[in-house]
């Protein structure tokens, strides 16, 4: 079983419809958790970092995190075409720990 | 005026060749990694160094070394390259919090 599961999609939404990606793991020391964005042929962008459970906001997207059912989670709101990209989940523990990486899923956002 | 920028893009070489690649971030971060993502797109961790020194040293071959000759560089040579070398290659920096930040724009390694 690997740490960090994610569904790889793709999944296709028409533009303006609200998105959610899902990730689950199975790491219980697992305490900050991350959802990068990457482009066909491009390196990954950080999105947004969280700790421990609970939520956070940045403009259109909402990460989320549910540690009592290792849940994680990442809304986009007035999804857009140039939010069609693959979206990776990540986590890790604390410390100098690795972070381990979601497969990722391909989203891709239809105008 | 790119972050973190790798070179070369591209690399095609024979297999039993040595390459290397290499990486400069120009944002004053202290710890910069290496990641290979395959061709099922999983990225994972090779090696990561803090300030010049090795932090992270994930079971790769030993044909890998990377070296960090000042903390804004990191770079990452490969011995008798073989076929299952093939991947993209990421460089990665981040500033705190210890996990990765920003990303090169890859080398996309083909051994034929």
């Amino acid at each position: 079983q690997k740490e960090v599961e994610q569904d790889p999609g793709p999944l296709s939404v028409p533009e303006g419809a609200i998105v959610s990606l899902n990730c689950t793991y199975s790491n219980s020391a697992f305490q900050y958790f991350m959802w990068y964005r990457q482009y066909s042929r491009k390196g990954p962008e950080l999105l947004m970092y969280t700790y421990s459970s609970g939520n956070k906001e940045d403009g259109r997207f909402t990460a989320q995190v549910d540690k009592s059912s290792k849940y994680i989670s990442l809304f986009i709101r007035d999804s857009q075409p140039s939010d069609s990209a693959t979206y990776l989940c990540a986590s890790r523990a604390g410390g100098y720990q690795k972070v381990t990486f979601g497969i990722g899923t391909k989203l891709q956002v239809i105008p | 005026d790119t972050a973190v920028s790798q070179t070369p893009k591209y690399l095609v070489t024979q297999m039993g060749n040595d390459k290397s690649i290499k990486c400069e971030q120009n944002l004053g971060h202290d710890t910069m990694y290496w990641y290979k993502q395959d061709s099922k797109k999983f990225l994972k961790i090779m090696f990561s160094y803090n300030n010049k020194e090795l932090i992270i040293n994930e079971t790769v071959p030993n044909r890998f070394s990377p070296k960090s000759p000042d903390k804004a560089h990191l770079n990452l040579h490969i011995n008798s390259l073989e076929l299952g070398d093939s991947a993209v290659y990421f460089c990665a920096s981040s500033p705190l919090g210890f996990w990765p930040a920003f990303f090169g724009q890859g080398t996309r390694l083909t051994v034929v």
